[in-house]
């Protein structure tokens, strides 16, 4: 009963490195996103995805590449780590988004990030 | 200027006391959804309101939808520890999910 399953926990980048962030889902769930959460300011929307093949941003893009190759993985790209990104990172998916449906977001535990 | 606006940000209060916390906007949303996040983890929902003055109770939680279906509130009797975390509430908007900027209840012993 895994879930949504976000690796690594923890993460320590100097600036300019790049990594990729994980998230997989075991529930056939055609909606996934991912959210960054910062002190007072809540989860914002980095990218989302409603279904495979399908991308789009959200909120707060700049800096950050995904990919949608299956309908289970949706990893999170940092490509030149800055200060700026620190933050809590969150994958979530659900069925499907839209007035209509409500589905609920299943999260993952989030990856914690700090770059210096 | 923030879709949703959750007061107050911050909450300390003693076991037994009882809270409301509130989700206020402009807009007129179809729906909307409570979730709670406890430290080290993501965010689980807790309940979804549907209908314009609804109200639904969870154990010791009773959610509110307003009349107007811009806001509402969360309502808990007899606060426990257990009930320490952030509370957010979220709407849809377009096909994403927006966050308020939560409340944070800690419920002392």
């Amino acid at each position: 009963n895994a879930g949504v399953t976000q690796t690594p926990k923890f993460q320590v980048l100097k600036t300019g490195q790049s990594m990729t962030l994980q998230c997989a889902q075991d529930m056939n769930h055609e909606y996934m996103s991912w959210y960054r959460q910062d002190p007072g300011m809540g989860l914002r929307l980095i990218h989302y995805s409603v279904g495979a093949g399908i991308t789009d941003q959200g909120e707060v893009p700049n800096g950050y590449n995904v990919s949608r190759s299956t309908t289970e993985d949706f990893p999170l790209r940092l490509l030149s780590a800055a200060p700026s990104q620190t933050s809590v990172y969150f994958c979530a998916s659900s069925y499907s988004r839209g007035t209509e449906y409500n589905s609920p977001l299943h999260f993952g535990n989030g990856t914690r990030l700090t770059v210096t | 200027t923030q879709l949703l606006e959750q007061s107050p940000q911050f909450l300390s209060i003693q076991e037994g006391e009882n809270l409301t916390v509130y989700c206020n906007s402009s807009s007129v949303f179809s729906s909307l959804q409570w979730y709670r996040q406890e430290p080290g983890e993501g965010p689980v929902l807790l309940v979804t309101v549907v209908t314009g003055g609804e109200v639904k109770k969870l154990k010791r939680l009773t959610f509110q939808f307003g009349d107007a279906r811009k806001d509402s509130s969360l309502h808990i009797t007899a606060a426990q520890p257990g009930d320490t975390g952030l509370y957010l509430c979220a709407v849809e908007y377009g096909n994403k999910l927006v966050f308020g900027a939560g409340t944070i209840l800690r419920v002392k012993s």
